[in-house]
């Protein structure tokens, strides 16, 4: 079936490094995604969407990529803190019908 | 805060007992979802409501059962749980355009940790 996932369920990376978080998509049809942050204890938070219609976007220290041919999308977070420790989520809709689907997060952990 | 409110954050609760999980969300929106998240899963998406109107329910078994009585309150009532329904449940709420039918993004609440003995 559609589903959507994340290449690695953990990430390590030091303190000022940049992070790049992975997800694949498999249905084509996807026209939205979502990158969210959850840390321990806390809701999902938004960090930054895309349409299918681009294919970068940039926020504050954060930048996403689509890649519409492969259906892979990334989070690249630069100059990462020990406040970027979390889990992230990515997250697809299709137009016209379906909630948001999620796949199962990538645990950053970030080494002072 | 997120603008979205749920209580109670941890519950215990037996096989036999019924409760009921509350949210509340103060961001005008017009729809509201109940998410449930496990450990090493996706998060699942059990209901939506949009315009207190039920619109998704993805064969989420009767022992839950929803209710909306206004645009801002969302009620998930439990009864005779499993031990496998343990789990975070996770209430959110989103804006919908649904002229254009378009789901985006979603506001979450922190959660509300439910176990079952």
């Amino acid at each position: 079936g559609e589903s959507v996932g994340l290449h690695l369920p953990t990430l390590s990376v030091q303190e000022g490094d940049n992070s790049i978080i992975n997800c694949a998509y498999s249905n084509s049809a996807s026209d939205y995604f979502i990158w969210y942050k959850q840390e321990s204890g806390k809701g999902p938070q938004f960090i930054i969407d895309i349409r299918s219609n681009m294919d970068k976007r940039q926020g504050q220290r954060v930048t996403v990529l689509l890649n519409k041919t492969v259906k892979h999308l990334s989070l690249q977070i630069a100059a990462t803190q020990p406040g970027d420790s979390a889990v992230y989520f990515c997250a697809e809709s299709t137009s016209g019908n379906t909630p948001l689907v999620f796949g199962k997060g990538t645990r950053l952990s970030v080494i002072a | 805060e997120t603008g979205v409110t749920q209580t109670p954050r941890h519950l215990v609760m037996g096989m036999t007992n019924k409760k009921s999980l509350k949210c509340e969300q103060h961001l005008g929106h017009n729809a509201m979802y109940w998410y449930k998240q496990s450990a090493k899963k996706p998060l699942e998406l059990m209901f939506v409501y949009n315009f207190k109107e039920q619109t998704e329910n993805n064969s989420v078994p009767s022992r839950f059962s929803p209710e909306c009585p206004n645009s801002s309150h969302l009620f998930l009532h439990l009864h005779t749980l499993q031990p496998e329904d343990s789990a975070l449940y996770l209430c959110a709420s989103s804006q919908e355009d649904l002229r254009g039918g378009r789901y985006g993004e979603l506001f979450f609440g922190e959660g509300s940790r439910l176990t079952v003995l």
